[in-house]
């Protein structure tokens, strides 16, 4: 089975700072990871994939991720954040060759709050 | 762009009644489509898969006879919390992978239940 980790619940900054947010995952095989962010009450949106190739990889909205094999990590990054990118992101990981790419395992979540 | 409609967004039953939440893809045809559950402040639990024309698959802890899901369209999935109970009460979103190799997965809103 896989599993997700991510390591903060919550991160405040301010705005126009940057931010990283960390996700690492476990799986005895291969996987493909996402993060996905959800606005209150709302479904989620996809923010960047990673399958296969480059290991960084640029999403909407100014985000990037990398993937770090050896580390089992896929930290998200943004270079400096608004007000508007306040919102719940979720990492998550899903098993190649398991039938579907989109079974997706979530990580916990992390709250990211921008102040002003 | 692809969208997901999930309806109703909110509903407020009695205990011991059963509610339908319906999902729907809206400009394309969706092979597969996921149940998830959302308890408030935490990730999102898969409940189920579903594929067109095909018993859904449940996660284990989930129960079949509680959570009927009927695909019986390509583009329409329904979730019905059968004799709901307060502990029912939860954020219920659904998710759609189009058909062919590479198709995204798309959400829909969610539907908040809420049962007293």
């Amino acid at each position: 089975a896989q599993s997700v980790t991510q390591l903060d619940s919550q991160v405040p900054v301010f705005e126009e700072a940057p931010v990283e947010l960390r996700c690492n995952y476990s799986s005895s095989v291969s996987v493909y990871l996402f993060w996905y962010v959800q606005y209150p009450n709302q479904g989620l949106q996809l923010l960047l994939k990673y399958l296969s190739g480059s290991t960084l990889v640029k999403g909407i909205n100014g985000f990037e991720a990398e993937f770090n094999k050896s580390q089992t990590s896929f930290h998200l990054r943004k270079p400096s954040v608004h007000i508007s990118d306040t919102a719940e992101y979720f990492c998550a990981v899903s098993v190649i060759g398991g039938g579907s790419n989109y079974k997706l395992t979530f990580g916990k979540g992390t709250l990211l709050t921008v102040n002003p | 762009g692809a969208v997901v409609s999930q309806h109703p967004s909110r509903v407020i039953c009695k205990s011991g009644t059963s509610v339908k939440i319906e999902c729907r893809s809206l400009d394309f045809q969706a092979t597969t489509m996921f149940w998830y559950r959302q308890f408030p402040k935490q990730s999102l639990m898969l409940m189920a898969t579903s594929n067109e024309g095909s018993k859904a698959t449940y996660e284990q802890g989930v129960e079949k006879d509680k959570f009927l899901i009927n695909h019986a369209s390509l583009t329409l999935s329904t979730l019905t919390v059968t004799s709901a109970h307060p502990e029912d009460s939860s954020f219920y979103i659904c998710s759609a992978e189009g058909q062919g190799a590479g198709s995204p997965l798309h959400f829909g809103n969610g539907t908040r239940l809420t049962v007293t």
